[in-house]
């Protein structure tokens, strides 16, 4: 099955600086990589996605960054304001059972 | 008002009592899971379920059980075999593999 590693595990960057979080997944089949955004005690909201078929995507500040060869994909933020602060996580989707596995998450703080 | 709900919210179980979670979506999504998460952590599958009368045990499902009797719906119940259960539960409907989820329900043993 896939299993998906997240790094770091906890990042705090200034207001305005850049973040990046990168993930790495074990099955070349999986085809659809999300973005989850969770604050304390809410439900993972998706903030962007990417599929196997490109290598890029951006949303305003977001983007999401996918290299197939390697089995790694990354989230990028830019500008960051104190209300980004939240924990986020990465998933794939193991094509096998039609799931989506999680990565462990990473606790972001933006420091005002 | 669409969606994915969950109830209820907050959950209390003594020990040794089994206890249903209910998730229940007018998506139309074929495809439902649940997914347990504890502090600090991220999301482990318990169960999912693509179609209806048919499902399957994800990576945590002993001492859980599930039906899918109605498109719309998916209870999960949390037995007496399950001996750390204290946990926050989520729902989630899918479609091409993007994922909507509940707003959990936050199960505590008493």
């Amino acid at each position: 099955g896939e299993n998906v590693e997240q790094h770091p595990s906890t990042l705090s960057v200034q207001e305005g600086d850049s973040a990046v979080i990168k993930c790495t997944y074990s099955d070349s089949a999986s085809n659809y990589f999300p973005w989850y955004k969770q604050e304390l005690g809410k439900r993972p909201q998706l903030i962007i996605d990417i599929r196997s078929n490109v290598g890029e995507k951006k949303d305003q500040r977001i983007a999401v960054t996918l290299n197939k060869t390697a089995k790694h994909f990354s989230l990028h933020i830019t500008e960051t304001q104190p209300e980004d602060s939240a924990v986020y996580f990465c998933a794939a989707f193991d094509t096998g059972r039609r799931a989506l596995t999680f990565g462990s998450g990473t606790r972001l703080q933006v420091q005002p | 008002d669409g969606g994915i709900t969950q109830s209820p919210k907050y959950l209390f179980r003594k020990e040794g009592q089994n206890v249903t979670l209910s998730c229940e979506q007018n998506l139309n999504h074929d495809a439902m899971y649940w997914y347990r998460q504890d502090p600090g952590q991220g999301l482990r599958l318990i169960y999912y379920s693509q179609i209806v009368n048919d499902f399957q045990k994800g990576d945590i499902a002993e001492g859980y059980s599930v039906s899918r009797e109605k498109k719309e719906s998916f209870p999960l119940t949390v037995t007496s075999a399950q001996k750390n259960p204290t946990a926050f539960y989520l729902c989630a409907s899918s479609i091409e593999a993007e994922a909507f989820f509940g707003q959990g329900t936050r199960l505590t043993v008493v």
